[in-house]
Order: structure tokens, then sequence, then C-alpha cells
């Protein structure tokens, strides 16, 4: 079955700092790559997506490429600021199947 | 502004209890979903509903129902069979496409806790 795999936290950065939370991923057929994001006490907010090999996604700084021959979709981002601090997910979802398959999730602390 | 409701934030159920956590969509979405996430688990799928009348199992569905009478609305009852009920439950929508590169819509969830 699909599944995703994203490193496990929490990451501890100071402000400023460069970001990268792994993420790969099982999938048959070419799936849809997505990341959320989740600040303490909500729901999950779109970050960004990438629907074919090759893509890049993009929002507010961040940054992730659809790497078909690993099978990864990594979060980048340049420099982070203390309001970055939330969880990331990584998420999946392959085919006509309805089902988004999601990582366990990143914690993500940035320090001033 | 369109979007996802859920209400309310905080529910608190007695043991033996039932109860129902309301989710409303005005994206015009046809296909709505219920997740439950706990802490280091990510989210777990529920139950889910491609058009209204008509909803599946997700992967943890027993101890929860559902129905979808609206477009609009997908309410999730908690019932007492569900033994650890205590959780974060999101709601979402997506379009309804063969396409995979739809993303779901969120809303704010719901945090249950037994008393």
């Amino acid at each position: 079955g699909d599944s995703v795999t994203q490193m496990e936290g929490p990451v501890t950065l100071s402000e400023e700092a460069f970001l990268t939370i792994n993420c790969t991923y099982t999938a048959t057929g070419y799936p849809s790559l997505f990341w959320y994001v989740q600040y303490p006490g909500e729901g999950l907010q779109l970050l960004l997506k990438a629907t074919k090999a090759d893509d890049k996604g993009s929002n507010k700084g961040f940054e992730a490429t659809y790497r078909k021959e690993t099978t990864s979709f990594h979060l980048e981002k340049g420099s982070v600021q203390v309001s970055d601090s939330a969880v990331y997910f990584c998420a999946l979802k392959a085919g006509s199947n309805y089902k988004l398959t999601f990582g366990k999730g990143t914690l993500l602390t940035v320090n001033p | 502004d369109g979007g996802i409701t859920q209400s309310p934030k905080y529910l608190f159920r007695k043991e033996g209890q039932n109860v129902t956590l309301s989710c409303e969509q005005n994206l015009n979405h046809d296909a709505m979903y219920w997740y439950r996430q706990d802490p280091g688990q990510g989210l777990r799928l529920i139950y889910y509903s491609q058009i209204v009348n008509d909803f599946q199992k997700g992967d943890i569905a027993e101890g929860y129902s559902v129905s979808r009478e609206k477009k609009e609305s997908f309410p999730l009852t908690v019932t007492s069979a569900q033994k650890n009920p205590t959780a974060f439950y999101l709601c979402a929508s997506s379009q309804r496409t063969g396409a995979s590169n739809q993303p779901q819509h969120f809303g704010d969830g719901t945090r249950l806790s037994i008393l």
C-alpha cells in the first residue's frame, strides 16, 4: 500500500537557519504530493503541492521538488522565522484514490 | 469566505455516551472526510464520503458513524463502542474528481475528551 515516511522530530533551529525536512514515499502509479502545516490548536493548512515528477511546489519561502527517481519530496526553507514553528506533514494522493496518506508529522521549533 | 467549520472546538463526553461532531463546508466540494489525530501518530482516516447519501469506512471506522444527507454537512458520531475516543478530530473536503491532484481542505478541528 501507499506510505509516507518523514524525518522524525522534533527539529529545533535558530531564526534565519536553513530548514530541511525529509520526506520519502511509496505508491503505485504517479501520486500527487503535498506538504501541510499545522499551527498549535489548529487544523491543517495546505502549504504546497506538486503533481508530477520534477515539479517544484513553493509558498511562503518554502519549496519542495517532486523527485521520482528517489521517491522524495523534501521540504526546504532558506531562512526560518519564529512564526514557522509548527508541525509539518508530508502527504500523498495516488490515482483516483480519494484518500490522503500522511506521514507522522515533524515538529519544528524556531528559537529567536 | 469559503471554508470548513467544525463545532464545537472542545467537547467532553461521559462514559457510555454518544456525541456528535459537526462539520459544515461552503466550498461546494463533493467529497468530505473525517480524520483522527493522536500525538505522534499523524492522521488516520475514519470515514469519507464522495457524494451525498454515500460514504465509506476508512482505516479506523470501528466505534464511529457518519451520515451525508446534505452536500454541505458530514457529521461524525462517536459512539460508546469507541473505547478510546480522546483525540483531536479533523474534518476535510475536496473536489470530487478522478485526478489525484486536488488537495483536501481542513477545518480547525474538535478536541474530544472523556470526563
